[in-house]
């Protein structure tokens, strides 16, 4: 089956604590999103990649982190620098198209809590 | 910052009924799309109309885009209690790598 996945989905980190979130897609897409969801707030975009080994901040990506090394993969790591870390976390991926990037196709979510 | 404002934020109705969402937003657009999400669980993309294009069906949805209004709706007719769930709209912005630009959702509970 084609699609992405996401690890783990519930995820418990201490204050202070570095911790990464998995996220994997056998699309052969070549851009890949990471988005942070709040209740209420909708999405917003932490980092993306358009391509292998490169990536860009997107609107709040203080206290985040990404690497791009391979395709199918684009693992965030959410620092101690990041405040407030507690939200749910989704991976997307995408193709160009015609006209540019169309639809995002979505992972299944990290629940992240800080204790 | 988010670009596209949804209403209402919640909507109820009953089995049977149409439903219908508001999506506004604010600068040029490549496309404007609409996902879907339950409760927990990751988006699933319904349908994606181009700036272009004035209206769009996919099964019981109808999307309409103003752009002179910068304005789309999402129209679910004939809903069913499986249609329960957050919908969100998103732009692609007119240059550059178009990112998409999420609104706040509209929740739906359809009732049987």
């Amino acid at each position: 089956d084609g699609g992405i996945t996401q690890s783990p989905k519930y995820l418990f980190r201490k204050e202070g604590q570095n911790v990464t979130l998995s996220c994997e897609q056998n699309l052969n897409h070549d851009a890949m999103y990471w988005y942070r969801q709040d209740p209420g707030q909708g999405l917003r975009l932490i980092y993306y990649s358009q391509i292998v080994n490169d990536f860009q901040k997107g609107d709040i990506a203080e206290g985040y982190s990404v690497s791009r090394e391979k395709k199918e993969s684009f693992p965030l790591t959410v620092t101690s620098a990041q405040k407030n870390p507690t939200a749910f976390y989704l991976c997307a991926s995408s193709m160009p198209g015609g006209s540019g990037y169309n639809e995002q196709f979505f992972g299944p979510g990290t629940r992240l809590t800080v204790l | 910052s988010q670009q596209g404002e949804e209403d209402p934020q919640a909507l109820s109705i009953q089995e049977g009924e149409n439903a219908t969402m508001n999506c506004s937003y604010k600068t040029s657009i490549n496309n404007l799309q609409w996902y879907r999400q339950n409760s927990g669980r990751g988006l699933v993309h319904l349908i994606l109309i181009r700036s272009n294009e004035r209206e769009k069906h996919s099964g019981r949805l109808r999307v309409t885009l103003d752009t002179s209004k910068k304005s789309s709706s999402l129209l679910i007719t004939a809903s069913r209690a499986a249609d329960t769930a957050s919908y969100f709209c998103a732009t692609a912005e007119n240059t550059g790598f178009q990112k998409l630009v999420f609104g706040t959702g509209t929740r739906l509970l359809v009732s049987p």
